[in-house]
């Protein structure tokens, strides 16, 4: 079964800093998706970024960037010129294609999640 | 964007009254949607997954009966709290799976109060 591991209940940064979640996962698939979203205190979860395990170039979206580590099983968050909107819950998510889902049964796995809070 | 409509945004009630909550996806067509479940400063626990057409898959230690899901079309998914009891009350998420991406996207949630 997957696992997905966020060791770092909590973190803080200071505003226009860099900080790195980190994110580790357990499977024997060799193609997955992995995901990080972000809760801020609204509750919304929000998609941050989205990667492919059969790409090996890192995603990035602005101000959010993976550090991938497919061999490690990593899958590392950095958020760089933090923005007091980005306090928030972050969490850590596996998924399987379709295609290896049996039952079309397409679930996300999560991480516990890591609290960040960005100070002024 | 891919955008998810939940509502209502929050409802109270009494106990062994029956609630609905509606999730939309407003701009893409979702076969699959999700039901979560929030309790406070954790992860969110998954209830049940509706496929547009067919039963829900429930997963373990969900009671089906209690918590009815609809997804009657490939926009829209309900869930039904029946018989709510003050133990129900929590916070209720869906989300939508945009085929081509593979991605789950969320509605705001739904805060249930059981009184």
């Amino acid at each position: 079964a997957q696992t997905v591991t966020q060791s770092q209940p909590e973190m803080s940064v200071q505003e226009a800093e860099t900080v790195t979640l980190s994110c580790t996962y357990d499977t024997s698939e060799n193609n997955y998706y992995l995901f990080w979203y972000k809760q801020p205190p609204s509750r919304q979860m929000i998609l941050v970024i989205r990667q492919e395990a059969y790409k090996q170039q890192n995603a990035t979206e602005n101000r959010f960037s993976v550090n991938f580590q497919k061999a490690a099983k990593s899958f590392s968050l950095k958020i760089s010129d933090s923005q007091l909107g980005d306090t928030a819950m972050y969490f850590c998510a596996f998924m399987k294609p379709s295609y290896l889902n049996a039952g079309n049964n397409r679930k996300l796995i999560w991480g516990l999640g890591t609290s960040l809070a960005v100070n002024p | 964007g891919a955008v998810v409509s939940q509502h209502p945004s929050r409802v109270i009630c009494k106990s062994g009254t029956s609630v609905k909550i509606e999730c939309r996806s407003l701009d893409f067509q979702a076969t699959t949607m999700f039901w979560y479940r929030q309790f406070p400063k954790q992860s969110l626990m998954l209830m049940a997954t509706s496929n547009e057409g067919s039963k829900a898959t429930y997963e373990q230690g969900v009671e089906k009966d209690k918590f009815l899901i609809n997804h009657a079309s490939l926009t829209l998914s309900t869930l039904t709290v029946t018989s709510a009891h003050p133990e129900d009350s929590s916070f209720y998420i869906c989300s939508a799976l945009r085929g081509l991406q593979e991605t789950q996207y969320f509605g705001p949630g739904t805060r249930l109060l059981v009184l």
